[in-house]
């Protein structure tokens, strides 16, 4: 089955543990992307990958970190958690932009405390 | 800028009804993409349709259907005889090609919440 997975489902942590949210697309998928959703905020994108070791940030990129080793995995990665990234995190990949839909991860509740 | 505005915030019919979700965008690109996405209670985002800006056709898919039109600069979506599994989140988002290379990132629209009742 065609997915976008990403573990943990859930974590809660406090501030300034370091933390790594996984994502694994199995579709062979160039182009993979971080977004976080807050309420009121709606969708942002954190950091995408255009391809192996091309990573770039999006529009809310501060506080996390990414790497882009093997084509189907896309950690984010949190060196130093605040509250204020409490949030749900979706990982998505998709074809060769431009214009291809991408294809969301289930989602990571993230709670720092 | 570039801009997605849902300004339905809730809407709640009953079983049945049919219901349409209004997306009005903004963009300065003349190619760009839209998308309509379904976030269930469960918490997930489904991706349902893709258009861009040169296919100005109309979709149905099953009680799904699909309105594009530029010069309103809306991609409304409607649901023919609702069900109770329906009910969700639904949001429109824009990409553009970009003159400076596409960096495929999806603009959202704030949501809109489906309550279909039984």
């Amino acid at each position: 089955e065609a997915q976008v997975t990403q573990n943990p489902r859930y974590l809660i942590t406090v501030t300034g543990k370091k933390l790594t949210v996984t994502c694994s697309q199995n579709m062979n998928h160039e182009y993979m992307s971080w977004y976080r959703q807050d309420p009121g905020l709606g969708l942002r994108q954190i950091y995408y990958s255009m391809n192996v070791e091309v990573t770039d940030k999006g529009d809310v990129p501060e506080g996390y970190k990414v790497s882009r080793k093997e084509k189907r995995n896309f950690p984010l990665i949190l060196e130093s958690p605040s509250p204020n990234q409490t949030s749900l995190y979706f990982c998505a990949s998709s074809r060769v932009p431009p214009g291809y839909e991408q294809y969301f991860g289930p989602g990571t509740r993230l709670t720092v405390t | 800028a570039q801009k997605v505005t849902q300004a339905q915030t809730e809407i709640s019919v009953v079983e049945k009804e049919d219901v349409t979700l209004d997306c009005v965008y903004e963009t300065r690109d003349t190619t760009y993409y839209l998308f309509w996405y379904k976030q269930p209670p469960s918490g997930e985002l489904v991706f349902l349709i893709r258009r861009n800006s040169f296919d100005e056709q109309n979709e149905i898919s099953g009680r799904y259907s699909w309105n594009f039109q530029k010069s309103t600069s809306s991609f409304n979506f409607t649901i023919t005889a609702s069900q109770v599994v329906d009910s969700a989140v639904y949001f429109c988002a824009l990409s553009e090609a970009g003159y400076g290379g596409a960096t495929n990132k999806l603009i959202f629209g704030t949501g809109t919440l489906l309550a279909v009742q039984p």
